[in-house]
């Protein structure tokens, strides 16, 4: 199995900061990496697959980037609304997800 | 609307069985890659099973011989039986819809169904 390791995973961050959490896979996924918002007691949300496309009605604020093995999720401008755990999925074989990464509103 | 509905989730002890439903709308499931997903308390996201459109199966091996996939057309609803369940087998499950493009992510989800494995 690929595994998928997060960081950090945990951050505490100001409205209207950039926040950035990478993702990094054991082995080489090409751009098959999407990233998801969780929050607490709901089902994860679809904001990027393919490393970058932004899936539909996803703040552009939102970005991703990254190949092979090392990827970033980036929110260029924290929102209060953005508190949530963030994981990262490689879809390149069997699917597996990052450990998630907590982001909170300070 | 597209929308997924789990049930069948409850208190079960351990070694016994538990069928969970997912009823969709919305789309065809068996026009698409279903799967399960399963969150244990306080913990990530792991990747259980998938059923293809053709009706290839895969699971992943901490549920590989204990789970089954499956689908009904004519209820347009996926199904996963739950076979010798463990404590650790104690989690939300949650159907989602895998799309065919790059990175295959899963861009529908339900809202979840709840299993404890305990005694």
């Amino acid at each position: 199995d690929i595994q998928m390791t997060q960081s950090p995973s945990s951050l505490s961050a100001s409205v209207g900061d950039r926040v950035t959490i990478t993702c990094r896979a054991s082995q080489t996924i090409r751009n098959y990496l999407n990233w998801y918002q969780q929050k607490p007691g709901k089902a994860p949300k679809l904001l990027i697959y393919a490393t970058s496309s932004l899936q539909s009605g996803v703040p552009s604020r939102f970005s991703g980037s990254g190949s092979g093995t090392d990827f970033t999720l980036t929110i260029s401008s924290l929102q209060p609304e953005d508190s949530a755990t963030y994981y990262c999925q490689q879809g390149h074989s069997a699917p597996t997800f990052g450990g998630g990464t907590k982001v909170e509103i300070k | 609307e597209v929308q997924l509905v789990e049930s069948g989730g409850g208190l079960v002890q351990p070694g016994g069985c538990l069928r969970l439903s997912c009823a969709v709308s919305g789309f065809t499931v068996s026009s698409n890659y279903m799967n399960w997903v399963r969150q244990a308390p306080g913990k990530g996201l792991e990747w259980l099973s998938v059923i293809y459109s053709g009706g290839s199966t895969f699971y992943a091996d901490s549920v590989k011989g204990r789970f089954t996939i499956s689908r009904d057309n004519s209820k347009n609803t996926l199904y996963l039986q739950m076979n010798s369940l463990r404590d650790e087998d104690t989690a939300v499950y949650f159907c989602a819809r895998r799309l065919t493009v790059a990175g295959e992510p899963m861009d529908v989800w339900g809202t979840g169904t709840t299993v404890t494995v305990s005694s």
